[in-house]
């Protein structure tokens, strides 16, 4: 368990909805991360917060959006959903701005 | 574009045996490769890394070799086990305050039969 808490676990919603994933970093950990998995495209980088504040910005289109709070959880927010945004979303935090990638066991994400 | 190409795609490796995972990369300004190992159902997790200025680094049976000149990073298990079994991938970033930012290979499926 890497203390990596996300929610859901499981997500099935129609193309043109909304959604919202939750992630939990470890304790003490200032930085979260976000990440895309999926079958064409791998593993990719989408967006990074590091205590409250944008920090880096990768592949993440416009009608997706994250922000993390004060209690530092993190909220990925999934818009005009898209067949093919179908695909496994992970969390991952770290203790400071860089360092090791803890990461979580994901959001799975089915747009039909 | 892809930045970081791994290869095999799958490999099947008896007990016992080395499995050995290649990648290449392409932008000299990367100076972090961590390689992550993910079970099915979970997410992946730091395995062992290494930064351009040594040229190999080891971790129990998990070696790191590291070509600097021909761009390309390895990752060596020994005595590789059934539980070894998992999909393993090479990854990259640039600036020490970057590490969070991987670039990530396509993965390789590792088999390894009892």
């Amino acid at each position: 368990d890497s203390g990596v808490t996300q929610t859901p676990k499981h997500l099935i919603t129609a193309t043109g909805q909304r959604v919202t994933l939750r992630c939990s970093p470890r304790s003490g950990d200032l930085s979260v991360y976000w990440y895309q998995q999926s079958l064409d495209q791998g593993l990719q980088f989408l967006i990074q917060y590091y205590n409250g504040e944008e920090r880096a910005k990768g592949n993440i289109l416009e009608r997706f959006s994250a922000q993390q709070f004060p209690d530092l959880h993190s909220e990925l927010n999934l818009s005009s959903l898209e067949l093919g945004d179908s695909a496994l979303y992970f969390c991952a935090s770290s203790p400071l701005a860089h360092g090791e990638l803890f990461f979580g066991e994901g959001s799975r994400l089915t747009v039909l | 574009q892809q930045q970081v190409k791994q290869s095999p795609q799958s490999l099947i490796v008896q007990k016992g045996g080395i499995s050995i995972i290649n990648c290449a990369y392409e932008n000299t300004a990367f100076d972090y490769f961590p390689w992550y190992q993910q079970f099915p159902g979970k997410g992946p997790a730091l395995l062992i890394a290494i930064r351009p200025d040594v040229s190999e680094k080891k971790e129990g049976r998990f070696t790191i070799s590291f070509n600097k000149s021909a761009k390309q990073f390895s990752l060596h298990i020994m005595d590789s086990q059934p539980g070894d079994s998992a999909t393993y991938f090479c990854a990259a970033s640039k600036g020490s305050g970057n590490t969070g930012k991987l670039i990530f290979g396509q993965g390789t499926t590792l088999q390894v039969k009892p």
